[in-house]
């Protein structure tokens, strides 16, 4: 079956660095998102990417936080300047054109460590 | 807003064994409703989903039972093996467009051969 992929599995940063996470979602998915999960809390809804553009954020998805997809395979999750909190499993998914909300297919995660 | 709730972990049962891992929802529409399992090192993977009242999803096993009445969908399976071992999670989708599905909290889950 085909899958997302994430790079790095773990990165460690100072706090106030910024910080790439990189995700190569399927091919012929159109729709891309970010989740986190803070260790031991729930998996929460970062962002959804459409047609180069977020098409919903949620609260957590503030200034501090961009994606882009730079190449039209590429999909990447910036934090300009990382916090204590910014620590966490950060999943990215891709969906098919044809099931848009019922099935995603995730990555195995980067975890964010910000000392 | 928009919820879900499930059992606290770690569940730990031997081989065999049945499995209930309890989910109750929130939400002001009509929500689709999905649970998510994660292997060691692996993604989240769709388990198996139910998108309207009464439906039952099943796979590998495991059903769930789309309960409006209760807001429920408990996770159930009747005999578990060792390569159940992993974390589920219970998450709802309400909107018909490309949006966000929403997550509990997870339960890990761990069989004893």
């Amino acid at each position: 079956e085909p899958e997302v992929t994430q790079t790095p599995s773990h990165q460690v940063t100072q706090m106030g660095q910024e910080v790439i996470l990189r995700c190569v979602p399927i091919s012929n998915h159109l729709y891309f998102y970010w989740y986190r999960q803070i260790l031991g809390q729930k998996v929460e809804f970062l962002v959804s990417f459409y047609n180069n553009e977020i098409s919903e954020k949620s609260e957590i998805f503030d200034d501090q936080f961009s994606v882009e997809r730079p190449d039209g395979s590429n999909f990447t999750l910036k934090i300009r300047s990382t916090k204590l909190e910014d620590s966490a499993m950060y999943f990215c998914a891709s969906s098919d054109p044809g099931t848009v909300n019922e099935k995603l297919f995730f990555g195995s995660g980067t975890q964010l460590s910000v000392l | 807003g928009d919820s879900v709730t499930q059992m606290e972990g770690p569940v730990t049962l031997s081989e065999e064994a049945f499995l209930t891992i309890n989910c109750t929802y929130t939400a002001t529409g009509y929500p689709s409703l999905f649970w998510y399992v994660q292997y060691p090192g692996e993604g989240l993977q769709l388990l198996l989903k139910a998108t309207k009242a009464d439906d039952k999803g099943s796979n590998k096993g495991f059903e769930a039972t789309y309960r409006k009445e209760t807001t429920s969908f408990h996770l159930e399976k009747g005999s578990v093996q060792v390569s159940d071992s992993a974390v589920y999670f219970c998450a709802l989708s309400v909107y018909s467009s490309a949006s966000k599905i929403i997550f509990g909290s997870g339960t890990r889950l761990s069989i004893r051969p």
